[in-house]
């Protein structure tokens, strides 16, 4: 399996501007989660979903930040309007059932002048 | 407030020696505990996972505790090499099932 994949791997955009992140899952999770991670910050949970489903969303940081899981292969993470404080490495994990190992993708570093 | 405290300070060591790293937590009450290792510019990966009712888990050079009293797990690297040299998070599900993570301990191994 090729693992979770994340693209883009790297995003520089301005203030103001829309961003899409976008996840591919490893084939049969059923669960997907969505963090950002920042020195100050560390690693914080976003948004996770189960079978598509989204759960907890009680880590989006603002309505600016949305997230999708149309099917069980792909997932997006929308900022609009992004802002400079969004700059952060954002990752997508995956596992295959509750409790059980988180898979990461490589991350999005992205950067918002 | 729920919180997961590791080591801020890198923790440098030897080559051979054991490190041993601490994770611990308040406000939480796990029914397991996940450890993972990231390396610059990558995605955590997993390594261990330790249940409630275990005291102690090993894999190959790693070895896990948890200590449910005292709100505590220890992560042991035996004979360290310097491709040990990390970051290792640990992580706690939340009472929706998801994982929250500490800041991770950074760990440098020395020839």
């Amino acid at each position: 399996d090729a693992g979770v994949i994340q693209s883009p791997r790297h995003e520089v955009t301005e203030m103001g501007q829309e961003v899409t992140l976008r996840c591919k899952p490893i084939s049969g999770h059923d669960y997907l989660f969505w963090y950002r991670q920042t020195m100050m910050r560390g690693l914080e949970l976003l948004i996770y979903f189960n079978n598509n489903v989204p759960i907890d969303d009680s880590g989006m940081p603002e309505d600016r930040f949305s997230a999708k899981m149309p099917n069980a292969s792909f997932s997006t993470l929308k900022i609009q309007p992004s802002e400079p404080r969004d700059s952060a490495v954002y990752f997508c994990a995956s596992s295959a059932e509750s409790r059980t190992p988180q898979y990461f993708g490589p991350g999005t570093r992205l950067t918002v002048l | 407030s729920q919180k997961i405290e590791q080591n801020s300070e890198a923790l440098n060591i030897q080559e051979g020696k054991t490190a041993t790293l601490t994770c611990n937590y308040t406000n939480y009450s796990p029914a397991y505990l996940q450890w993972y290792r990231q390396d610059p510019g990558r995605g955590p990966v997993f390594l261990l996972l330790i249940r409630e009712n275990e005291k102690e888990k090993r894999k190959e050079r790693l070895k896990v505790t948890f200590d449910t009293t005292l709100k505590q797990s220890l992560f042991h690297i035996t004979a360290s090499q310097p491709a040990d040299s990390a970051t290792y998070l640990c992580a706690l599900e939340n009472s929706g099932y998801a994982l929250n993570f500490g800041k991770g301990t950074s760990l440098l191994v020395t020839p």
